[in-house]
């Protein structure tokens, strides 16, 4: 029975490099959640996709950040032109719906740097 | 919109000391309510949840937490820890009404227990 899987678990990046994260959700469930952890603080949520739809990117940055969550594979967030301050632990949930008292599950994180 | 508080952000406990981390948030509907737990390099984990009825909710572990509403807190308890409760560990609010979208994390403890 896996639960979520994120890799890859460190990524380092050069600034202005493209950094790929991967997260694919456990079985049956078809909501992913991205999280942002930037040091010394809590988890920050980004956005929330089921299969092949954005339901709500209110936590995106505007500019280089994207995600998606296809039809068939993993779920990804692409960060574009990556700059120091995109340095984080990035957080992936998965639920089995979108219901108010819902529980998600958390992979174990990507670790990006960026030097 | 909502906030949460958490107000220790480093705590070191001897071993079989007794253990409460507090939690306060803002939101002036229903919610509900999460403490989550992160082991060294490991996965968020779900330690309790509160949706209804009893506020008084048993974790695992042997954590619980109480849901005071009066307080808007959600302090969690241990009677004694272990040096294995070693972690970092946070607590989540959610509007009842909201999908797991709308959680909003607290900055997190870092509980440190000496042997």
């Amino acid at each position: 029975n896996a639960g979520v899987m994120q890799n890859p678990r460190h990524l380092v990046r050069r600034r202005g490099q493209e950094a790929r994260l991967r997260c694919s959700p456990m079985k049956g469930h078809s909501h992913v959640y991205w999280y942002r952890q930037l040091p010394e603080e809590g988890l920050k949520f980004m956005v929330y996709l089921q299969k092949e739809n954005i339901i709500d990117e209110s936590g995106m940055p505007k500019e280089r950040f994207s995600a998606e969550f296809p039809k068939e594979g993993p779920s990804i967030l692409r960060i574009q032109q990556v700059v120091r301050g995109d340095s984080a632990a990035y957080f992936c949930a998965s639920s089995p719906s979108g219901e108010g008292n819902t529980e998600a599950f958390f992979g174990q994180g990507t670790r990006l740097t960026v030097v | 919109a909502q906030s949460v508080s958490q107000h220790n952000h480093h705590v070191i406990l001897s071993e079989a000391a007794s253990l409460e981390l507090g939690c306060n948030y803002s939101y002036g509907g229903t919610v509900n309510l999460f403490w989550y737990v992160q082991y060294p390099g490991q996965h968020l984990q779900l330690l309790l949840k509160y949706f209804s009825g009893d506020p008084l909710v048993k974790g695992i572990k042997g954590f619980e937490a109480e849901f005071i509403k009066s307080k808007f807190s959600f302090n969690l308890r241990k009677p004694s820890v272990q040096w294995s409760d070693t972690a970092e560990y946070f607590c989540a609010v959610n509007p009842y009404s909201g999908g797991y979208q709308k959680v909003t994390f607290g900055t997190g403890t870092k509980l440190q227990v000496i042997p």
